[in-house]
């Protein structure tokens, strides 16, 4: 199994919600990330959990808070966002290795904040 | 933030011809990948060159490294339809596993 999977696919969601993305993989990886990618832009680095901890946070505000409650699972809760939070949200994993491994990415979640 | 700058941002081409991208970044590396990304999905991955290497192939993938130069490009031989999307360079720098994409470079591949 190669994949890592993202749900929902779409999410839409009012200013005053609270919403969570999902990401699951079963390859054994030990580190798990969150991009977020508005259009026509590359991918931009949000968190890294290395072996379940926080090893990364590029300064993301809290309204966006990340959970890793195992090696296969990576959570992302949405509160009070802003409508320029509107973006494609992809979840990555990787092996851990010193100079780096290629990271697999899900599908992405589609999130509308209106 | 981001690490490497890509290009061109945007190329078309007609089928069976080569492309070219060319991506530079800004500090010292562990290795460089390339990805690819079909409008609005995820990324996939296409070639891993570590930064003691500096040419790799995989099937119609040719990827240098130049580390002096701090740049790298991608060369797609006989281009297809199929290859049309997003290109992106990523450097991964080391220590708590960060990887970092370039801006991108805009592949249209015409029948």
């Amino acid at each position: 199994d190669t994949e890592v999977t993202q749900t929902p696919k779409h999410l839409v969601m009012g200013m005053t919600n609270k919403k969570s993305l999902k990401c699951e993989q079963h390859m054994g990886h030990r580190a798990m990330y969150w991009y977020k990618q508005k259009a026509k832009k590359p991918p931009e680095l949000m968190f890294v959990y290395s072996y379940e901890k926080l090893s990364i946070n590029e300064s993301v505000p809290s309204r966006f808070s990340p959970e890793c409650p195992n090696s296969s699972l990576l959570n992302l809760h949405l509160h009070a966002l802003q409508p320029e939070d509107s973006a494609l949200y992809l979840c990555a994993s990787s092996q851990i290795r010193d100079r780096g491994e290629k990271l697999f990415f899900g599908s992405g979640t589609q999130l509308s904040v209106l | 933030s981001q690490q490497g700058e890509e290009d061109p941002q945007a190329l078309s081409i007609q089928e069976g011809e080569n492309a070219t991208m060319n991506c530079s970044y800004k500090t010292s590396i562990n290795n460089l990948q390339w990805y690819r990304q079909n409008s609005g999905r995820g990324l996939v991955h296409l070639i891993l060159i570590r930064s003691n290497e500096r040419e790799k192939h995989s099937g119609r993938l040719r990827v240098t490294l130049d580390t002096s130069k701090k740049s790298s490009s991608l060369l797609i031989t006989a281009s297809r339809a199929a290859d049309t999307a997003s290109y992106f360079c990523a450097t991964f720098s080391g220590g708590y596993q960060k990887v970092t994409f370039g801006t991108g470079t805009k592949l249209q591949v015409i029948p």
